[in-house]
């Protein structure tokens, strides 16, 4: 059962804009654990995307960023491209649970 | 570069044991925690257990407390998961992954291929 909520799908014209929402809770994102956002291209392992909220790793193009408020945080893909259709799953830490925790996954289209 | 190689997935009767390994290379292995997630078929990640860099702390997902075990051995640079009692809702793709901090609090980066395991009679 995932703790992070995120839409099931998102799909945008290429060169378009598309923004996936991550949504958490007081015992996760709302008390400060940051968000980490992996990108899972089909049949492949996830890859890291976004660390910290904020940050890329070295690699990923500066169409991807991310962002944090309150209890949610999002992925923004601008200049959307073919490449980018896969699956999107934000990550954090639930003091909760004393655990790690993921997000219920959303599938980008690209059309 | 750093590698994660996972090995030991099968097929495997409801009720029986696996210890799946989990074979890191290319950085000091004992400087950062490791996680185990999985992924059912078609379906999203499940963080699933991790080890802190000494083993001092570990952490299990509540479908599988009681059942699995995480383990590693720094001098061989291995992680383990062994799971026992094991259920058809086990079934799935099962990834090591390196945490960035040695508390196991961070992001995972890298992740191996991942080992699969089938739980059916």
């Amino acid at each position: 059962q995932s703790v992070l909520t995120q839409p099931p799908s998102v799909s945008g014209a290429p060169g378009q804009r598309v923004t996936i929402s991550c949504t958490g809770s007081s015992s996760n994102i709302g008390v400060g654990y940051d968000v980490h956002w992996y990108q899972q291209l089909p049949g492949t392992a996830p890859k890291l995307l976004i660390f910290g909220n904020t940050n890329r790793p070295s690699g990923v193009p500066d169409r991807f960023s991310g962002s944090k408020s309150g209890t949610s945080a999002s992925l923004a893909i601008t200049g959307l491209q073919a490449e980018d259709e896969a699956d999107y799953y934000c990550q954090s830490y639930d003091g909760s649970l004393s655990g790690s925790v993921f997000g219920t996954g959303t599938k980008v289209t690209v059309l | 570069e750093e590698q994660l190689v996972e090995s030991g997935g099968g097929l495997v009767q409801p009720g029986r044991s696996l210890r799946l390994s989990c074979a890191a290379s290319g950085f000091t292995f004992d400087d950062y925690a490791m996680h185990w997630v999985r992924q059912a078929p078609g379906k999203g990640l499940e963080w699933v257990s991790y080890i802190s860099w000494n083993s001092g702390s570990l952490g299990y997902a509540e479908s599988v407390k009681g059942r699995f075990t995480i383990s590693r051995d720094n001098a061989k640079n291995f992680l383990y998961l062994q799971m026992n009692s094991l259920r058809a809702e086990d079934t799935a793709l099962y990834y090591c992954a390196k945490d960035t901090s040695s508390g196991g609090y961070n992001w995972f980066d890298p992740w191996g291929q991942g080992t699969l395991v089938t739980v059916s009679s």
